[in-house]
This record gives C-alpha cells, sequence and structure tokens, in this order.
C-alpha cells in the first residue's frame, strides 16, 4: 500500500478566497485522485490527475474552479478557487492505477469550511 | 453507467451479533469491488477488495464480503460485531474494461453503529 499525507488538515477560509491542498505520497504512482465528500455525502470524483498531462476533470467540475497541479509522480496540487460556503466540504487525494494493486488508497482528506 | 446501491442509511448491531451492511452494484461488465470504512474525522481506510476467484473474501479487521454475479451484490460481512466497528462503511466499484477504467463509483455509505 501506500502512504498518502495531505496539507492542510483543514482549513476555515473566507469567502472569495482560494485554498491550495496538497498530496504527497511516499512512492512513485500513476495517477492520483481528487474527490469531494460534502457534509453528510459520499465521495465524488472530481478529477484524475496524471504527471506530465493535463488532468481530466468529471462531468460538473472546471479548472477554473478546481485547478490542479502534477508536477512529478509523487506530489499533486488541488486549488479551490473563489470559495462559497458552498465549497465547505472534506477534499480527499487518493493514488491507484497500475503498480498500486487496483486498489485506491486515500489520504487523510482535507476539511475545509467557508464562511 | 456504473451504479453502487446502499439501501440502508444506517445499520444497528449488537455486540458480539453477526453484522451485514448492504451494496448492489451496476456495471456493464465483470466489475471490481471494494469496500472502504471512514471513522470520525479520518480519511477512508480500504478493507477489501473482490477482483476475480473466490466469491468469499477476506479483509481487515475480520471483515469479509460475498460477491454474487447472478444477484449483482457484494455485501460486507462479520461474524461478531465490535463496539470500535461503528464507522462509516462505502461500497465502490471500477469497471476495468471501461473508459474510465480507474474511476471509482461509491455508493451513499452505510452507518453502522454496534451497542455495548
Amino acid at each position: 500500500s501506500a502512504v498518502i499525507s495531505q496539507k492542510p488538515s483543514r482549513d476555515i477560509c473566507q469567502r472569495g478566497t482560494s485554498l491550495t491542498i496538497q498530496c504527497q505520497v511516499d512512492s512513485q504512482v500513476t495517477m492520483m485522485f481528487w474527490y469531494r465528500q460534502q457534509p453528510g455525502q459520499s465521495l465524488t470524483l472530481i478529477a484524475t490527475a496524471n504527471q506530465g498531462s493535463e488532468a481530466t476533470y468529471e462531468s460538473g467540475f472546471v479548472i477554473d474552479k478546481f485547478p490542479i497541479s502534477r508536477p512529478n509522480l509523487t506530489f499533486s496540487t488541488l486549488t479551490v478557487s473563489n470559495m462559497s460556503p458552498e465549497d465547505s466540504s472534506i477534499y480527499l487525494c487518493s493514488v491507484g492505477g497500475p503498480g498500486i494493486t487496483d486498489t485506491q488508497y486515500f489520504g487523510p482528506g482535507t476539511r475545509l469550511t467557508v464562511l | 453507467a456504473q451504479s453502487v446501491a446502499q439501501p440502508e442509511d444506517q445499520v444497528n448491531v449488537a455486540e458480539g451479533n453477526p453484522l451485514t451492511v448492504k451494496c448492489t452494484y451496476s456495471v456493464s461488465g465483470n466489475p471490481y469491488l471494494f469496500w472502504y470504512v471512514q471513522y470520525p474525522n479520518r480519511g477512508l481506510q480500504f478493507l477489501l477488495k473482490y477482483i476475480t476467484g473466490d466469491n468469499l473474501v477476506k479483509g481487515s479487521y475480520g471483515f469479509e464480503a460475498e460477491f454474487n454475479k447472478s444477484q449483482t451484490s457484494f455485501h460486507l460481512k462479520k461474524p461478531s460485531a465490535l463496539v470500535s466497528d461503528s464507522a462509516l462503511y462505502f461500497c465502490a466499484v471500477r469497471d476495468p474494461g471501461g473508459d474510465s477504467s480507474y474511476k471509482l463509483i461509491f455508493g451513499s455509505g452505510t452507518r453502522l453503529l454496534v451497542r455495548p
């Protein structure tokens, strides 16, 4: 399995500002994923981040709102831009793809509250 | 389209009794199926998976799940529940033959409450 860390673990932000969440893995992985878990809800995939290419966004999520970087095989960032209270959620990164034995492993999450 | 259903929002069971958390799925091909657990203020922890082979798979913390292709189900079970098993459980499916072959689709989650 992979060991995944996220920073920050939680934050409280003002509306209109942006927050960048970092995801670090202890080994090189092909694919990294970003999920959103709204209060009391299940997980929804925001985008898939592959190293060396543009992130692939799911329906309902756009790059201007959730820009993603993937500079190398162990690191990714997700930015939540121009935040509103509706963005209050837990944001989780996960890793998977070839070499991770078909299982996605998740980071501890970042709990974001937007006032 | 892929989908996962967890029909129970909450399951209540007494400590020491067997527990079952239900999951049914819909995919066009042969599914990869997963169970994850989420404790309060924690990320998702992987419990077990079915890829191929024996329909009964065993995972962490004494949990097991049975893949039933005819019923398109993958119910999570444990012979004897512990209070510490109380958490939120998610079933997830992946269609390895689909266009987004590494994408996980999650169920809505089932909260397990084990009473002392």
